[in-house]
């Protein structure tokens, strides 16, 4: 079975930087696409970041471009999430997930993790 | 931006039949799935690509389509069954990639 387990969320001031992890078992972790998702009261599921099997295409909606990197270590099975300049409306839980295939061509997420809480407050 | 939209709540009796929507002008164009996610617990795919439900979901389960809106069905509902559900898919040009705002359902 897959098994997704995140980490790394925490207590974090505005304006602050945050990197989340993502650990796999189980699943031969480099045949598949990767993605972060965010739920909060307020915004409910939020797509954060999504990344290819090789590592090589990547997609991030308008609400983290350019603050928010997301990258893998297929040899490790490792997914992280770097996340800079956070915001107040980025506290959430984090979930790691994993798509259908290698790349974009189907958005549905066949597995998740037990997501991570990040808090962005002062 | 894209949005999908779904009704806040729905309730059912067991044993009856309840039935979610959710409506997106994309949805004749792109996939939908299905999330059923329970309190503190992960989201899980219950139907994918509009109507495949994967491996270890109860045949209860069933997506359908109907112009540009898709159908969460759950047949003979059970007490196990009560949680919120979640339809996700993409705007028209798969640029925006969104989930809709959830639908409880209650089982009375």
């Amino acid at each position: 079975d897959v098994q997704l387990l995140e980490s790394g969320g925490t207590l974090v001031q505005p304006g602050g930087s945050l990197r989340l992890s993502c650990a796999a078992s189980g699943v031969t972790f480099d045949n598949y696409a990767m993605a972060w998702v965010r739920q909060s009261p307020v915004k409910g599921l939020e797509w954060v970041s999504a990344i290819s099997a090789s590592g090589g295409v990547t997609y991030y909606p308008d609400s983290v471009k350019g603050r928010f990197f997301i990258s893998r270590d297929n040899f490790r099975k490792i997914l992280y999430l770097q996340m800079e300049s956070l915001r107040v409306d980025d506290t959430a839980i984090y979930f790691c997930a994993m798509m259908s295939g290698a790349g974009f061509a189907d958005l549905h997420l066949h597995s998740w993790g037990q997501g991570t809480l990040v808090r962005v407050s002062s | 931006s894209y949005e999908l939209r779904q009704p806040p709540s729905v309730s059912v009796s067991p044993g009856q039949t309840a039935r979610i929507t959710c409506s997106g002008d994309a949805l004749p164009k792109q996939y939908a799935c299905w999330y059923q996610q329970k309190p503190g617990q992960a989201p899980v795919l219950v139907i994918k690509k509009d109507s495949e439900r994967p491996s270890g979901i109860p045949d209860r389960f069933a997506g359908s389509t109907s112009g540009t809106t898709v159908f969460l069905t759950i047949s003979g509902v059970q007490a196990e069954d009560e949680g919120d559900y979640f339809c996700q898919s993409a705007d028209r040009n798969g640029t925006y990639w969104v989930f809709g705002g959830g639908t409880r359902l209650t089982v009375l």
